[in-house]
């Protein structure tokens, strides 16, 4: 089966840096998106990796090694507004996103 | 109009009530989803569209049915809602030509069925 798995919560502190692993199991791969959803908001798009390695956009980073079925997330110089959830989820070989639960992050001062 | 919209923003609904929600692009995205969001389940999808005139079950289709009758609607019914069926909604739509289909979101429907 497809099956993508991220932390359900995890909490860091304003200015520090985080990490959110995300590992998964599709059908073929097409690539893995990372979007941030703000709580009663909608998700909205943040990465896209298809090949090997880490991009940098901003204070956020994200990492892919196919090889493990492995990504992950980084953000940098942490701010109150970045206190969200982050949602993983991995293209498939139909094309279709296939999503991890969320990982909620807390920001506490 | 400016992305996706969604009415309505939120509604609550008797069981057994008929109820559809609408979802409306402006991006003449060929693809369209219905998502549903529940607390610790992510989203599931609900039904597709990858073209107008043609539709596809996703995950969690039982209970709800769609149409696509033209590129840029694409509603979602209840036949008979269900306490079950209270969730948040998501409608979302891409530019699904084999690259990388990244979706763009609505804001979402609350549904609340009693």
């Amino acid at each position: 089966g497809q099956n993508i798995d991220q932390p359900t919560e995890m909490t860091a502190t304003e200015g520090a840096i985080v990490q959110i692993n995300c590992t998964y199991q599709t059908s073929g791969f097409n690539g893995l998106f990372w979007y941030q959803q703000h709580a009663g908001e909608a998700p909205t798009f943040l990465s896209y990796n298809v090949l090997d390695g880490l991009e940098e956009k901003g204070r956020f980073s994200s990492f892919l090694s196919r090889s493990k079925g492995y990504s992950y997330l980084l953000l940098k110089e942490l701010q109150m507004k970045d206190s969200a959830s982050y949602l993983c989820a991995a293209l498939d070989s139909n094309y279709q996103l296939i999503w991890g639960a969320g990982t909620k992050l807390i920001i506490k001062p | 109009i400016a992305g996706i919209t969604q009415a309505p923003t939120s509604q609550i609904l008797a069981a057994g009530r008929r109820m559809t929600l609408r979802c409306t692009q402006d991006m003449r995205h060929n693809a369209m989803y219905w998502y549903r969001q529940d607390l610790g389940l992510g989203l599931r999808l609900i039904h597709y569209s990858n073209t107008a005139g043609t539709t596809g079950k996703g995950e969690v289709p039982d209970g709800y049915s769609v149409s696509r009758a033209n590129t840029d609607d694409f509603p979602l019914t209840l036949a008979s809602a269900v306490p079950s069926q209270t969730s948040v909604y998501f409608c979302a739509s891409s530019d699904a030509g084999g690259g990388r289909n990244e979706q763009f979101f609505g804001p979402g429907t609350r549904l609340t069925v009693l």
